[in-house]
């Protein structure tokens, strides 16, 4: 089973600000995925990432969003005008070639003011 | 588009078995997977079946899927304490990249 990290475990953030979540997932050849969880609500599918390009977005993934592998170990997604609405756990999950399961790292708890 | 439909809560007695019921939309659904969350924790892969299996079973775990019904369900037996937490269920079609799509959760509620 990958091991995924996630940093930072908390985040807050003042509205209209720039905010960068990170996964550093621990092997290598692997799909990357951003889901969120707004508070009572379920998962929700953000983008998948697959050879350093988006494979796969929702509609919630919109221009305000951005993921990135720029030293091609962690992994991030980047919000470049928070919203009040945007407040919500973001996990990433990682998944390994030639295998279906996704892993998911702790999350990270972002709280937009 | 696809949904997955879940009861929000299930309040069993130590011991007994849990079954926390599961049904989906999109007949292209090649995985299905049931995740378990524990407060304040992420997403815990508990098992998973592929869509040309009816039952799986995994020590205190068993998965029933009905693909014409399109109805999936995770039965635990002898339920303790530390199964206390949310129960997701998720399905897939199994491409390189797709997103998985999740229910709402099931609170599984343990009494003494």
């Amino acid at each position: 089973e990958p091991e995924v990290t996630q940093t930072p475990s908390h985040q807050v953030t003042q509205m209209g600000q720039e905010v960068i979540l990170r996964c550093v997932p621990i092997s290598n050849h692997l799909y990357f995925y951003w889901y969120r969880q707004i508070l009572g609500q379920k998962v929700e599918f953000l983008v998948s990432f697959y050879n350093n390009e988006i494979s796969e977005k929702s509609e919630i993934f919109d221009d305000q969003f951005s993921v990135e592998r720029p030293d091609g170990s962690n992994f991030t997604l980047k919000i470049r005008s928070t919203k009040l609405e945007d407040s919500a756990m973001y996990f990433c999950a990682v998944r390994l070639l030639d295998y279906h399961e996704q892993f998911f790292g702790p999350g990270t708890r972002l709280t937009v003011l | 588009g696809e949904d997955v439909e879940q009861s929000l809560f299930l309040s069993v007695r130590e011991g007994d078995s849990s079954v926390i019921n599961c049904t989906y939309t999109d007949s292209s659904s090649t995985y299905l997977y049931w995740y378990k969350q524990e407060p304040g924790a992420g997403l815990q892969l508990l098992t998973y079946i592929f869509s040309n299996m009816d039952m799986k079973q995994d020590q205190r775990l068993t998965v029933l899927l009905n693909k014409k019904d399109k109805h999936l369900s995770l039965r635990i037996a002898d339920t303790q304490t530390g199964d206390s937490a949310i129960y997701f269920c998720a399905e897939s079609r199994g491409g390189g990249a797709d997103g998985l799509t999740f229910g709402k959760g099931t609170h599984l509620i343990i009494q003494p």
